[in-house]
């Protein structure tokens, strides 16, 4: 899988778009790109994922750039409740041996 | 509602004894994984189980057990051969040939003293 390479901390003022990014310069063709945030001492949660098209949910929005090399997550009014750690994984198709792997993240701060 | 549930959320347990961590899941997912992680650190995979009476063991499986005797729940038992067992265990499931992701537990933080 891919490695990404993500800011180790950012900060945001509340009710302004927070802008993630990612860098995965190696991905390959069939290779997705997932967003999961982790607040403090609970278990992940799945944000979105996106294999060429920009996405959105209720969450977010993920941009992906054209040649696939770097990704951004946007929540597009922070809220303080969105303080956490994002994590940019980029995976195959979850069959037999494929993993999610969880690097460090990027460490939001919402302030107000 | 459909998920995943780890108990106990807190652990405490004395140096040398094994303890078990449980993990069960309605959501009819075939595989099951466990991470553990340290403060500050990210996610490091310990066993995951794709199939019933198999697993697999991930990057960091010394001083730990797993069993998956039913598709809804696997265990994960800390050894006393595990030499730092003080971590945020988490336990994780999905669905197969499908890029939705996993579904995490809450996960249980297990103290050693």
């Amino acid at each position: 899988d891919a490695k990404t390479t993500q800011p180790t901390s950012m900060d945001c003022a509340e009710g302004r778009a927070a802008n993630l990014p990612c860098n995965h310069s190696t991905i390959s063709g069939n290779e997705y790109v997932y967003w999961y945030r982790q607040i403090h001492s609970q278990g992940p949660q799945y944000i979105i994922h996106g294999l060429k098209n920009n996405e959105t949910n209720e969450m977010a929005s993920l941009i992906i750039t054209e040649d696939r090399k770097s990704s951004t997550l946007i929540l597009p009014h922070a809220t303080l409740r969105d303080t956490a750690v994002y994590y940019c994984i980029v995976s195959l198709l979850l069959n037999a041996g494929n993993m999610l792997t969880f690097g460090g993240g990027t460490r939001l701060m919402v302030k107000p | 509602d459909g998920g995943i549930t780890q108990s106990p959320k807190y652990l405490f347990r004395k140096e040398g004894q094994n303890v078990t961590l449980s993990c069960e899941q309605n959501l009819n997912h075939d595989a099951m994984y466990w991470y553990r992680q340290d403060p500050g650190q990210g996610l490091r995979l310990i066993y995951y189980s794709q199939i019933v009476n198999d697993f697999q063991k991930g990057d960091i499986a010394e001083g730990y057990s797993v069993s998956r005797e039913k598709k809804e729940s696997f265990p994960l038992t800390v050894t006393s051969a595990q030499k730092n067992p003080t971590a945020f265990y988490l336990c994780a499931s999905s669905i197969l040939g499908q890029n939705y992701g996993y579904t995490f537990g809450s996960g249980t933080r297990l103290t050693v003293v």
